[in-house]
């Protein structure tokens, strides 16, 4: 089993519409949680921290689940530049990050 | 401030050449990890360093893959030989002392090998 796992998608939904991410980890011991936002050949960018209260920025929600081991992103009112790869990433204590290997975002007109 | 920076950002070579990758993080991380993205594997954590000593090298491929951290403001991973399997892009992040910071990504380098 992955350290931390992803549903890969592929989402695809209209402009405007609201689509949610999970993302689960297997380590107790996770401390701080991010999502991460990849383009097309291009680098993971950071999107937002994920706040164990849970936090918002603009059209974006992110949850933490400590009982449950996972975290979630909501993005309201989907735009066409949405369309990209979503990361969930972990850290430790022990100083690492771990990645899941994504899930593509595709927003149509 | 320049956010974490690496070079080259596009290589091709032949396989069996040595290939050097390098990084400069982000002045003042504590932390600095190289990656390998694939379309089969995902984003794989090779290794990473905290003040410049390698504290989890168990994703480095085999022994033909080194990497060094000389001084806190400068990395390098280097292929010998290369082989085509070896093609992919390779990251370097940089990140904080704190576990609560996020990492921070380099453009990458775009390795081919032929």
């Amino acid at each position: 089993r992955k350290e931390v796992e992803q549903d890969p998608g592929p989402f695809n939904v209209p402009e405007g519409a609201t689509v949610a991410f999970n993302c689960t980890y297997s380590n107790s011991a996770s401390q701080s949680f991010f999502w991460y936002r990849q383009d097309c050949r291009k680098e993971p960018k950071l999107l937002m921290s994920v706040y164990s209260s849970g936090n918002e920025d603009g059209r974006f929600t992110a949850q933490l689940n400590r009982a449950s081991q996972y975290i979630s992103l909501l993005i309201r009112d989907s735009k066409l530049s949405d369309s990209a790869t979503y990361l969930c990433a972990v850290n430790t204590n022990a100083g690492k990050s771990t990645f899941g290997d994504g899930t593509t975002l595709t927003v149509k007109p | 401030d320049a956010g974490v920076i690496q070079s080259p950002r596009h290589e091709v070579t032949e396989m069996g050449q040595e290939v050097t990758l390098r990084c400069k993080p982000i002045s003042g991380h504590d932390y600095l990890f190289w990656y390998r993205q694939t379309m089969m594997r995902g984003l794989e954590l090779l290794i990473y360093f905290n003040n410049n000593v390698p504290i989890d090298d168990s994703g480095m491929p085999e022994d033909r893959f080194s990497a060094k951290m000389p001084n806190a403001s400068f990395s390098t991973l280097k292929i010998q030989p290369s082989e085509p399997r070896d093609s992919a892009v390779y990251f370097c992040a940089s990140r904080g002392p704190s576990e609560e910071q996020p990492q921070h990504f380099g453009d990458g380098t775009r390795l081919s090998i032929l």
